[in-house]
Order: structure tokens, then sequence, then C-alpha cells
């Protein structure tokens, strides 16, 4: 078993509308969990970092964490064409020293028109 | 935010030769940072993690003579393939972690490796 799974998809959604995408977990370790989109041939840009359970916005971006679901997801609004990208979840157990990020598959969404 | 330079962007080279590949934080220090490889629609596989002034940490499977990697200053990595093959064709990416702020890892936008 993989310690981050995360539907590879493909997504694709009409313009406008709410995007939800997910990761699961098996290793309770992780403390730090991460969001990172990547354009076709670039490397990943960060778009969310959170520490332990809750929700965490930023413009049209939510992430929200679930410890004891070991489950993470990250919402868009109001999707746009220029969203159409893959998107990786990342995990880190610590910040002390240099810290491995465990990433899960990634998923890739297009956002349609 | 922070910004991580990767130079290459894209290289082209003939097989046996060596390619060296470099990663530079710009604005900020980074006593970490990581080298990974990604294949088509697949996910970042780590290589190796790199720590200013001391050797390499390679991932199993991984081999350090094919991938060196030096660390010589708090700003700069580089990752020299070494005697490449069709076989080293990819998509190589540096991440700094920046230890002033939460030791977030900051990506480099990538080189793509072709060998002939």
């Amino acid at each position: 078993q993989k310690e981050v799974e995360q539907d590879p998809g493909p997504l694709s959604v009409p313009e406008g509308a709410i995007v939800s995408l997910n990761c699961t977990y098996s290793n309770s370790a992780f403390q730090y969990f991460m969001w990172y989109r990547q354009y076709s041939r670039k490397g990943p840009e960060l778009l969310m970092y959170t520490y332990s359970s809750g929700n965490k916005e930023d413009g049209r971006f939510t992430a929200q964490v679930d410890k004891s679901s070991k489950y993470i997801s990250l919402f868009i609004r109001d999707s746009q064409p220029s969203d159409s990208a893959t998107y990786l979840c990342a995990m880190m157990r610590g910040r002390q020293g240099a810290q491995k990020l465990v990433f899960g598959q990634g998923t890739r969404l297009t956002i349609n028109p | 935010g922070a910004v991580v330079s990767q130079h290459p962007s894209r290289v082209i080279c003939k097989s046996g030769t060596s390619v060296k590949i470099e990663c530079r934080s710009l604005d900020f220090q980074a006593t970490t940072m990581f080298w990974y490889r990604q294949f088509p629609k697949q996910s970042l596989m780590l290589m190796a993690t790199s720590n200013e002034g001391s050797k390499a940490t390679y991932e199993q499977g991984v081999e350090k003579d094919k991938f060196l990697i030096n660390h010589a200053s708090l700003t700069l990595s580089t990752l020299t393939v070494t005697s490449a093959h069709p076989e080293d064709s990819s998509f190589y990416i540096c991440s700094a972690q920046d230890r002033g702020l939460k030791n977030i890892q900051y990506f480099g936008a990538g080189t793509r490796l072709s060998v002939l």
C-alpha cells in the first residue's frame, strides 16, 4: 500500500464549477500537508501549506485536513481554464532537519471553457 | 514567494557525454536541496537529498556514480549526469528547502534532458 493515495484522474469540469481534489494517507506521523500545482513541463508550484486538522483558505482555494480520517482535500471555487494543470498533494513528517516530501500520484485537471 | 532557478531548461546531448544541471535559491538560503526525476504522467521520484557542505544521500536504486551531486554553497547545488545514455532521458527537477520558512520546499522549473 502506498503511503499517499491520490486519484490520478483525469478530471474534466466546465468553467465555473467547484473542483474537489483528494488524497488519503496511511502514516499518522504526517503533520504538514501541501498542495502543489504543476503545469505541463514545469516544476511544481506551492499552492497551499497546512498544519494539522482544519481548513485554510486563500482566494479561490481551500485546503482541508482531517487527520482522524487521514484525508486531505483541495477545493477550487469558480474554476478557470488557467487552473488546468496537475495537482499534487504532498506530506511531511516534521519541520526539523531535511524533511522529505511524500507525494501523491497527481490529479490531471482540465477546466473546459 | 521564494524563487528557485534551474538551468538549463532543456538539453540535448549525445550518448556518452556528461551534463550538468544547476539549481540556485535566489532569495533565501537553502541548507538542503533535493533532486527529483519525473517520467511522463507520473509523480516526482526523489533521487537524492543534498546538504550544504556534505555528501548527498541517495535513494535506493539511484546510482551515485551516475548522478553526481555537489552542494558547495547555501544557494547552489548541481547535478551531473555522467556518461549519459538514452535511458537517462527524463525531466529532472530540483527543490530547495527554506529553513527559515517552515522547511517548505520550493521547486525549480525543471530540466528536460534528451540523450540521443
